[in-house]
């Protein structure tokens, strides 16, 4: 079964600061692999996808790539802003979506 | 894009008592829909899934069930509640699996 991890599960940076977030995955046969981003009591954001035979994906100041080999995938959001503090999950399409626990991001002003 | 909605938002309900849950997609036809239950700490789980007008499939057996009566309507129900059913409840859509995935703004369930 697939299994998606997410490290850090909490990471608080100054305002400005580029940062990375880390998704893993255990089985490399996936269809694509989502980013999505969930505020709290609300529900999840799509923010980027990525197909199984592409390498990146960019939307604004958001870039998703994508190592089906090694099984990951990054999300790096480029001077970041207290408007980004939310969780943000990762899902590997197999047979059905394979969520992440997230990654809690705070960004201070 | 789609737009998923969902009722009620948040619902309070004794254990016991029959539940429920109503989603509705617009801006798109015959879509996938999911249904997951996100408890306080821990990730998605999915429930149940469809691809079409009574077509149901369960991945977690319990005292949840689905029905689909029309294309863009996907109901979660429970004849009576546990106090494990406490969560938040999320509908989703996609159109393939090489599609994204969409999601509505949950349903928050306390069982008391």
């Amino acid at each position: 079964k697939q299994e998606v991890t997410q490290i850090p599960a909490a990471l608080s940076v100054p305002e400005g600061e580029n940062l990375v977030l880390n998704c893993s995955f255990t089985d490399s046969a996936i269809y694509n692999l989502q980013w999505f981003r969930q505020d709290p009591g609300k529900g999840l954001t799509s923010l980027l996808l990525i197909q199984s035979s592409q390498r990146e994906q960019t939307s604004g100041r958001l870039n998703a790539s994508l190592d089906k080999s090694s099984g990951r995938s990054t999300l790096y959001i480029a001077a970041s802003q207290p408007g980004d503090s939310a969780t943000y999950l990762c899902a590997a399409r197999g047979n059905q979506f394979y969520f992440g626990t997230g990654t809690s991001l705070t960004v201070i002003p | 894009s789609q737009t998923i909605h969902q009722w009620p938002a948040t619902l309070v309900q004794p254990v016991g008592s029959p539940l429920s849950l109503e989603c509705t997609v617009e801006g798109t036809s015959n879509p996938n829909l999911y249904w997951y239950r996100q408890a306080a700490g821990r990730g998605l789980q999915l429930l149940f899934y469809s691809v079409g007008i009574g077509q149901i499939s369960s991945e977690v057996p319990q005292n949840l069930s689905a029905s689909r009566p029309q294309d863009r309507q996907f109901i979660l129900s429970s004849k009576k509640l546990l106090l494990s059913d406490s969560g938040f409840y999320l509908c989703a859509s996609g159109r393939s699996s090489y599609n994204e995935q969409f999601f509505g703004p949950g349903t928050r369930l306390t069982v008391l």
